[in-house]
Protein backbone atom coordinates (compact mmCIF):
# COMPACT_ATOMS: atom_id res chain seq x y z
CA UNK A 1 0.00 0.00 0.00
CA UNK A 2 2.60 2.28 -0.61
CA UNK A 3 0.93 5.14 -3.01
CA UNK A 4 2.91 8.02 -3.45
CA UNK A 5 6.71 7.83 -1.70
CA UNK A 6 8.42 10.92 -0.99
CA UNK A 7 12.08 11.52 0.13
CA UNK A 8 13.21 13.17 2.33
CA UNK A 9 10.91 14.08 5.00
CA UNK A 10 13.12 16.91 6.35
CA UNK A 11 15.90 18.75 4.96
CA UNK A 12 18.35 21.42 5.65
CA UNK A 13 19.92 23.17 2.93
CA UNK A 14 22.83 26.48 2.99
CA UNK A 15 21.33 28.79 0.71
CA UNK A 16 23.31 28.15 -2.96
CA UNK A 17 23.18 24.45 -2.44
CA UNK A 18 21.48 21.90 -4.77
CA UNK A 19 19.32 19.10 -3.81
CA UNK A 20 17.04 16.53 -5.12
CA UNK A 21 13.77 15.79 -3.66
CA UNK A 22 13.01 11.92 -4.80
CA UNK A 23 9.25 10.66 -5.77
CA UNK A 24 7.80 7.46 -6.63
CA UNK A 25 4.68 6.28 -7.05
CA UNK A 26 3.37 2.37 -7.61
CA UNK A 27 -0.30 2.96 -8.84
CA UNK A 28 1.24 3.23 -12.59
CA UNK A 29 -0.41 7.11 -12.86
CA UNK A 30 0.00 8.82 -15.89
CA UNK A 31 0.06 12.10 -14.50
CA UNK A 32 2.63 13.44 -11.96
CA UNK A 33 2.89 16.89 -10.04
CA UNK A 34 5.05 18.79 -7.23
CA UNK A 35 3.39 21.62 -4.97
CA UNK A 36 4.95 23.97 -2.79
CA UNK A 37 2.89 24.58 0.51
CA UNK A 38 3.06 28.13 2.40
CA UNK A 39 1.05 29.56 5.06
CA UNK A 40 -2.00 31.41 4.16
CA UNK A 41 -1.01 30.22 0.15
CA UNK A 42 -2.74 26.77 -0.08
CA UNK A 43 -1.08 24.24 -2.51
CA UNK A 44 1.09 26.07 -5.54
CA UNK A 45 1.82 23.41 -8.78
CA UNK A 46 5.61 24.05 -9.30
CA UNK A 47 5.70 21.41 -12.48
CA UNK A 48 3.75 18.90 -13.37
CA UNK A 49 3.88 15.90 -15.93
CA UNK A 50 1.27 14.09 -18.44
CA UNK A 51 3.40 10.81 -18.92
CA UNK A 52 7.10 9.55 -19.24
CA UNK A 53 9.04 12.04 -21.08
CA UNK A 54 6.94 14.53 -20.54
CA UNK A 55 7.29 17.69 -18.02
CA UNK A 56 5.20 21.52 -18.23
CA UNK A 57 5.71 24.03 -15.98
CA UNK A 58 3.19 24.92 -12.96
CA UNK A 59 2.42 28.44 -11.48
CA UNK A 60 5.95 28.42 -9.52
CA UNK A 61 7.93 27.05 -11.67
CA UNK A 62 10.95 29.15 -11.04
CA UNK A 63 14.62 27.39 -9.57
CA UNK A 64 13.09 24.08 -9.80
CA UNK A 65 14.22 21.53 -12.39
CA UNK A 66 12.09 18.33 -13.29
CA UNK A 67 12.59 14.95 -15.05
CA UNK A 68 10.05 11.54 -15.61
CA UNK A 69 12.50 9.19 -17.63
CA UNK A 70 9.61 6.21 -15.74
CA UNK A 71 6.34 6.22 -15.26
CA UNK A 72 7.00 5.85 -11.54
CA UNK A 73 9.63 8.24 -10.76
CA UNK A 74 9.14 12.25 -10.83
CA UNK A 75 12.31 14.13 -8.82
CA UNK A 76 12.08 17.79 -8.22
CA UNK A 77 15.85 19.74 -8.06
CA UNK A 78 16.68 22.58 -6.56
CA UNK A 79 19.30 24.25 -8.81
CA UNK A 80 20.80 27.34 -6.16
CA UNK A 81 18.51 26.99 -2.98
CA UNK A 82 17.44 29.89 -2.21
CA UNK A 83 15.39 31.40 1.72
CA UNK A 84 12.33 31.56 -0.85
CA UNK A 85 12.60 28.26 -1.07
CA UNK A 86 11.67 27.35 2.49
CA UNK A 87 8.21 25.10 2.21
CA UNK A 88 6.58 21.61 2.34
CA UNK A 89 6.87 20.07 -0.65
CA UNK A 90 4.70 17.58 -1.57
CA UNK A 91 4.56 15.11 -4.45
CA UNK A 92 1.29 14.07 -6.33
CA UNK A 93 -0.21 11.86 -8.81
CA UNK A 94 -3.47 11.05 -10.48
CA UNK A 95 -4.54 8.38 -12.61
CA UNK A 96 -4.59 11.06 -16.05
CA UNK A 97 -4.94 14.45 -16.62
CA UNK A 98 -8.63 14.68 -16.17
CA UNK A 99 -8.41 12.46 -13.22
CA UNK A 100 -10.63 13.83 -10.28
CA UNK A 101 -8.67 12.09 -7.19
CA UNK A 102 -5.13 13.74 -6.42
CA UNK A 103 -2.74 11.33 -4.20
CA UNK A 104 -0.43 12.74 -2.15
CA UNK A 105 2.78 12.05 -0.30
CA UNK A 106 3.35 12.86 3.11
CA UNK A 107 5.29 15.82 1.94
CA UNK A 108 9.05 17.15 2.48
CA UNK A 109 9.89 19.85 4.96
CA UNK A 110 12.53 22.04 3.41
CA UNK A 111 14.91 25.18 4.86
CA UNK A 112 17.51 27.08 2.92
CA UNK A 113 19.48 29.01 5.47
CA UNK B 1 -9.04 34.20 -13.22
CA UNK B 2 -9.89 30.97 -11.60
CA UNK B 3 -9.70 30.81 -7.62
CA UNK B 4 -11.07 29.86 -4.58
CA UNK B 5 -11.87 31.59 -1.50
CA UNK B 6 -12.11 29.74 2.12
CA UNK B 7 -13.39 31.42 5.03
CA UNK B 8 -10.20 32.36 7.49
CA UNK B 9 -9.08 30.27 10.47
CA UNK B 10 -8.28 28.98 12.44
CA UNK B 11 -11.70 27.85 13.90
CA UNK B 12 -11.82 25.79 17.36
CA UNK B 13 -14.72 23.94 18.05
CA UNK B 14 -15.85 21.70 21.04
CA UNK B 15 -16.60 17.90 20.73
CA UNK B 16 -19.76 17.68 19.15
CA UNK B 17 -20.48 21.23 17.96
CA UNK B 18 -21.73 21.39 14.39
CA UNK B 19 -19.24 22.52 11.91
CA UNK B 20 -19.25 25.13 9.26
CA UNK B 21 -16.53 25.79 6.90
CA UNK B 22 -17.27 28.15 3.68
CA UNK B 23 -16.15 28.09 0.54
CA UNK B 24 -16.52 30.00 -2.74
CA UNK B 25 -15.26 29.87 -6.40
CA UNK B 26 -15.07 31.65 -9.49
CA UNK B 27 -14.04 29.62 -12.74
CA UNK B 28 -15.48 29.62 -16.01
CA UNK B 29 -17.43 26.36 -17.64
CA UNK B 30 -18.31 23.80 -15.02
CA UNK B 31 -15.26 22.75 -12.41
CA UNK B 32 -15.18 19.80 -10.44
CA UNK B 33 -15.41 20.69 -6.65
CA UNK B 34 -13.57 19.20 -3.63
CA UNK B 35 -12.66 18.91 -0.10
CA UNK B 36 -10.05 17.48 0.70
CA UNK B 37 -8.00 16.81 4.55
CA UNK B 38 -4.79 17.35 6.08
CA UNK B 39 -3.91 15.31 9.05
CA UNK B 40 -0.95 17.20 11.29
CA UNK B 41 2.17 15.70 9.43
CA UNK B 42 0.49 14.13 6.20
CA UNK B 43 -0.48 14.55 3.11
CA UNK B 44 -3.46 15.62 1.88
CA UNK B 45 -6.48 13.07 1.04
CA UNK B 46 -9.46 13.44 -0.73
CA UNK B 47 -12.37 14.00 1.58
CA UNK B 48 -15.53 14.66 -0.62
CA UNK B 49 -16.19 15.54 -4.16
CA UNK B 50 -18.91 16.49 -6.54
CA UNK B 51 -18.82 16.53 -10.22
CA UNK B 52 -21.84 19.22 -10.93
CA UNK B 53 -24.41 21.53 -10.41
CA UNK B 54 -26.53 20.55 -7.07
CA UNK B 55 -24.24 16.79 -6.09
CA UNK B 56 -24.02 16.27 -2.73
CA UNK B 57 -20.46 14.98 -1.40
CA UNK B 58 -20.17 13.04 2.20
CA UNK B 59 -18.06 11.09 3.52
CA UNK B 60 -17.00 10.00 7.05
CA UNK B 61 -19.98 12.17 7.81
CA UNK B 62 -18.80 15.03 6.24
CA UNK B 63 -21.15 16.85 3.45
CA UNK B 64 -20.76 19.45 0.72
CA UNK B 65 -23.33 20.36 -1.87
CA UNK B 66 -22.03 21.82 -5.37
CA UNK B 67 -24.48 25.23 -5.66
CA UNK B 68 -24.00 26.90 -8.78
CA UNK B 69 -26.40 29.87 -8.42
CA UNK B 70 -24.20 30.82 -4.99
CA UNK B 71 -20.70 29.40 -6.91
CA UNK B 72 -20.33 27.61 -3.08
CA UNK B 73 -19.04 24.48 -1.57
CA UNK B 74 -19.23 24.68 2.04
CA UNK B 75 -18.40 21.80 4.26
CA UNK B 76 -20.25 20.76 7.03
CA UNK B 77 -20.47 17.92 9.97
CA UNK B 78 -23.03 17.72 12.17
CA UNK B 79 -21.06 16.75 15.39
CA UNK B 80 -17.67 17.14 15.16
CA UNK B 81 -15.23 14.91 16.81
CA UNK B 82 -11.41 15.42 18.50
CA UNK B 83 -10.05 13.35 15.50
CA UNK B 84 -11.50 15.88 13.30
CA UNK B 85 -8.70 18.15 14.11
CA UNK B 86 -6.89 19.23 10.65
CA UNK B 87 -6.18 21.52 8.06
CA UNK B 88 -9.13 21.38 5.05
CA UNK B 89 -8.87 22.62 1.71
CA UNK B 90 -11.53 23.53 -1.01
CA UNK B 91 -10.27 22.71 -4.65
CA UNK B 92 -11.97 23.15 -8.10
CA UNK B 93 -10.45 21.61 -11.28
CA UNK B 94 -11.51 23.47 -14.27
CA UNK B 95 -13.05 22.42 -17.45
CA UNK B 96 -9.60 22.00 -19.27
CA UNK B 97 -8.33 19.87 -15.85
CA UNK B 98 -6.46 22.79 -14.02
CA UNK B 99 -6.46 21.62 -10.25
CA UNK B 100 -6.70 25.01 -7.98
CA UNK B 101 -6.76 24.94 -4.29
CA UNK B 102 -8.00 27.39 -1.74
CA UNK B 103 -5.81 28.61 1.30
CA UNK B 104 -6.74 25.84 3.72
CA UNK B 105 -8.75 26.50 7.09
CA UNK B 106 -7.29 24.82 10.22
CA UNK B 107 -9.74 23.43 12.39
CA UNK B 108 -9.32 22.50 15.99
CA UNK B 109 -11.70 19.72 18.14
CA UNK B 110 -11.54 20.48 21.60
CA UNK B 111 -12.51 17.78 24.09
Amino acid sequence: NAGVTQTPKFQVLKTGQSMTLQCAQDMNHEYMSWYRQDPGMGLRLIHYSVGAGITDQGEVPNGYNVSRSTTEDFPLRLLSAAPSQTSVYFCASKQSRSGNTIYFGEGSWLTVV
Amino acid sequence: GDSVTQMEGPVTLSEEAFLTINCTYTATGYPSLFWYVQYPGEGLQLLLKATKADDKGSNKGFEATYRKETTSFHLEKGSVQVSDSAVYFCALKTSYDKVIFGPGTSLSVIP
